[in-house]
């Protein structure tokens, strides 16, 4: 089975913190992919990765940035924590020219 | 970014019911994907679809790519209470993207 594990289930930070939130799979998955997931807008692709350092901007990256030093692992980043960066990040991973995207179980991040 | 209009947005039914869903988009989708996602928890990966008109069944589910390749349908069969959560469809637009695009969600309540 695909295991995509994300290292805290909940966090609460303050406004103006650095916050990492990290992610690792164990199947050799080439993309690696982070989302944001809010009531009423959806999953929204913050940033994605197609091999180690290297990095893609998705759909909403402002305020954000990632690292991939190593195939397993992603890590995104929040520079400065601000209020409405609090939500559901979800990371997800795939093989390299595969759809089927397989979900971590979410890191609940509220910022104050 | 874009997202797939999925009806309903929500279901109240009895257990040992079945239930359908559909996923519709404007434009043409060459892959289907159907997950669940369970309160506080990551989507999960239920079925795949590749090709219209491919029919697949995981179980009770059974979801089928639509022939005009806008569309996409998940029928559960037998409802029993586990099967409370939220659906969603998800899909590519390309061949050479693995950027999926998500639905807006059926939420489904099953009472006992």
């Amino acid at each position: 089975d695909v295991k995509v594990t994300q290292s805290s289930r909940y966090l609460v930070k303050r406004t103006g913190e650095k916050v990492f939130l990290e992610c690792v799979q164990d199947m050799d998955h080439e993309n690696m992919f982070w989302y944001r997931q809010d009531p009423g807008l959806g999953l929204r692709l913050i940033y994605f990765s197609y091999d180690v350092k290297m990095k893609e901007k998705g759909d909403i990256p402002e305020g954000y940035s990632v690292s991939r030093e190593k195939k397993e692992r992603f890590s995104l980043i929040l520079e400065s924590a601000s209020t409405n960066q609090t939500s559901m990040y979800l990371c997800a991973s795939t093989t390299r020219s595969g759809y089927e995207q397989y979900f971590g179980p979410g890191t609940r991040l509220t910022v104050t | 970014g874009q997202q797939l209009n999925q009806s309903p947005q929500s279901m109240f039914i009895q257990e040992g019911e079945d239930v359908s869903m559909n996923c519709t988009s404007s434009s043409i989708f060459n892959t289907w994907l159907w997950y669940k996602q369970d309160p506080g928890e990551g989507p999960v990966l239920l079925i795949a679809l590749y090709k219209a008109g491919e029919l697949t069944s995981n179980g009770r589910l059974t979801a089928q790519f639509g022939i005009t390749r806008k569309d996409s349908f998940l029928n559960i069969s037998a409802s029993i209470p586990s099967d409370v959560g939220i659906y969603f469809c998800a899909g590519t637009r390309s061949y050479n993207t693995d950027k999926l695009i998500f639905g807006t969600g059926t939420r489904l309540q099953v009472f006992p």
